[in-house]
C-alpha cells in the first residue's frame, strides 16, 4: 500500500505569520506532486504543483520537495484568516494497472487566529 | 466553462436502494475519477477511467460500478446501498501534462450520501 502520511492537526498560527505543513510518501519512484486546499464543506482545489528537488513559489505559496528524503512541505506566508482550511498532500502513483493516479493524505487543518 | 459538474449535491437512500451519480467535465480531459471522503481517512480512490471506453478499479471499488458513457461523463452506481456508503463522493478529471505524463486532477463539487 503505497502512503501520504500528514499531521492531521490543527495547526494554528497567528495572522501575519508563516505557516509550515509537511508531508511524507512511501513510494520512491513518484515524480509529481500536489497541494490542494479545501475549505469546510467544498471540494479540493489545486493550489500547488512540484515535480523537481527544490522550492517553487507562487505567490504566498512555496513548494518544497526533497526526493532522497522522500518529503514535501508547503510554506504560507503572511498567512490570512481566509487561509483557515484544511491542506491535502497528493502524490503521483503507479497503479498496478501500469497507469498512474493520485494518493491522498487525510490533510491538515490549518487555522490562522485573526 | 462550468468544470466539472455532479448531480445530485445531496441524496438520501435507504439501505437496498440503487442510485447513480452523475459527473461531467468540459475541460476535454480524458482522464476521469471517482473519490470517496470519509472523517480522517482522506480521499479514497473507487474508480478511474483513463479514456473513454476504459476504467479501472481504485482502491475501494467493492459495492460499486461505474460507466464512461463519453469522453464528458463518467457515472457512479451502487446497486444496493449499505450504510457503509454514506460519505462524500467527488468527481475529478486531469490532463496529462506532454512530457511529464503527470495529471493535475480537477474536483467536482461533491455529492453528500446518506444510507439510512
Amino acid at each position: 500500500q503505497k502512503e501520504v502520511e500528514q499531521n492531521s492537526g490543527p495547526l494554528s498560527v497567528p495572522e501575519g505569520a508563516i505557516a509550515s505543513l509537511n508531508c511524507t510518501y512511501s513510494d520512491r519512484v513518484s515524480q509529481s506532486f500536489f497541494w490542494y486546499r479545501q475549505y469546510s464543506g467544498k471540494s479540493p482545489e489545486l493550489i500547488m504543483s512540484i515535480y523537481s528537488n527544490g522550492d517553487k513559489e507562487d505567490g504566498r505559496f512555496t513548494a518544497q520537495l526533497n526526493k532522497a528524503s522522500q518529503y514535501v512541505s508547503l510554506l504560507i506566508r503572511d498567512s490570512q484568516p481566509s487561509d483557515s482550511a484544511t491542506y491535502l498532500c497528493a502524490v503521483q502513483t503507479n497503479m498496478d494497472t501500469g497507469r498512474r493516479a493520485l494518493t491522498f493524505g487525510s490533510g491538515t487543518r490549518l487555522q490562522v487566529q485573526p | 466553462n462550468a468544470g466539472v459538474t455532479q448531480t445530485p449535491k445531496f441524496q438520501v437512500l435507504k439501505t437496498g436502494q440503487s442510485m447513480t451519480l452523475q459527473c461531467a467535465q468540459d475541460m476535454n480531459h480524458n482522464s476521469m475519477y471517482w473519490y470517496r471522503q470519509d472523517p480522517g481517512m482522506g480521499l479514497r480512490l473507487i474508480y478511474y477511467s483513463a479514456s473513454e471506453g476504459t476504467t479501472d478499479k481504485g482502491e475501494v471499488p467493492n459495492g460499486y460500478n461505474v460507466s464512461r458513457l463519453n469522453k464528458r461523463e463518467f457515472s457512479l452506481r451502487l446497486e444496493s446501498a449499505a450504510p457503509s456508503q454514506t460519505s462524500v463522493y467527488f468527481c475529478a478529471s486531469s490532463v496529462e501534462l506532454g512530457h511529464r505524463t503527470t495529471y493535475e486532477q480537477y474536483f467536482g463539487p461533491g455529492t453528500r450520501l446518506t444510507v439510512t
